[in-house]
């Protein structure tokens, strides 16, 4: 069964850093996601993209943060400097369109902001 | 206002039990999807359930099944005869309309224990 896929599964950074994480989503798929869930609390929405760019994105997505998608199989969030209050778990997702309802996670990426 | 409400912060289950996990929804657009995933203490997001909401039929997927009331906005996930590893949050979300491209909008989460 195709899955998403996620680098790394723990990250831990300084303060002030910059971070990459990496995803490779289903390889299909149209729409792509990243989500944050701060331990203990509800996942969020972060932002989504689509046809090669930003299609929506919440207010926790400040300029802080970006998206990419280098290459045909990568989809990556940069945080360029990060804060302690960054310190979550990043959830990349994705999706297509169509009769499917279905929008399949990865396994996370832990981030820990020291 | 909260899209999803899970009101239940943490539930217990005896096992072989059966246990409802309740889920309140709010949207305007007719067209919508609710789904539940259950994270393990692992962290994954496992699909368990999917509702559209002109679905005439309550969804059913083995031992999970979604209790759709749509004029009382509310979707409960019933899981019968509960086994250990049911233990773990599960999560209450929603996307208007389900088969586009738009956000899920989660719920808080309830922790579900199994007790032996």
């Amino acid at each position: 069964e195709p899955e998403v896929t996620q680098t790394p599964s723990h990250q831990v950074t300084q303060m002030g850093q910059e971070v990459i994480l990496r995803c490779v989503p289903i390889s299909n798929h149209l729409y792509f996601y990243w989500y944050r869930q701060i331990l203990g609390q509800k996942v969020e929405f972060l932002v989504s993209f689509y046809n090669n760019e930003i299609s929506e994105k919440s207010e926790i997505f400040d300029d802080q943060f970006s998206v990419e998608r280098p290459d045909g199989s990568n989809f990556t969030l940069k945080i360029r400097s990060t804060k302690l209050e960054d310190s979550a778990m990043y959830f990349c997702a994705s999706y297509t369109s169509g009769t499917s309802y279905e929008q399949y996670f990865g396994p996370g990426t832990r981030l820990t902001v020291t | 206002a909260q899209k999803i409400t899970q009101t239940q912060p943490g539930m217990f289950v005896q096992e072989k039990e059966a246990v409802t996990l309740d889920c309140t929804y709010d949207t305007s657009d007719p067209s919508y999807g609710l789904f539940w995933y259950k994270q393990p203490s692992s962290g994954e997001m496992i699909f368990l359930i999917y509702q559209g909401s002109y679905d005439q039929q309550n969804a059913t997927e083995g031992r999970y099944s979604l209790n759709f009331q749509k004029a009382r906005k509310s979707a409960n996930l019933v899981i019968s005869a509960s086994q250990l590893g049911d233990s773990a949050m599960y999560f209450c979300a929603m996307r208007e309309p389900p088969n586009t491209g738009n956000q899920f909008y989660f719920g808080t989460g309830t922790s579900l224990t199994v007790i032996p």
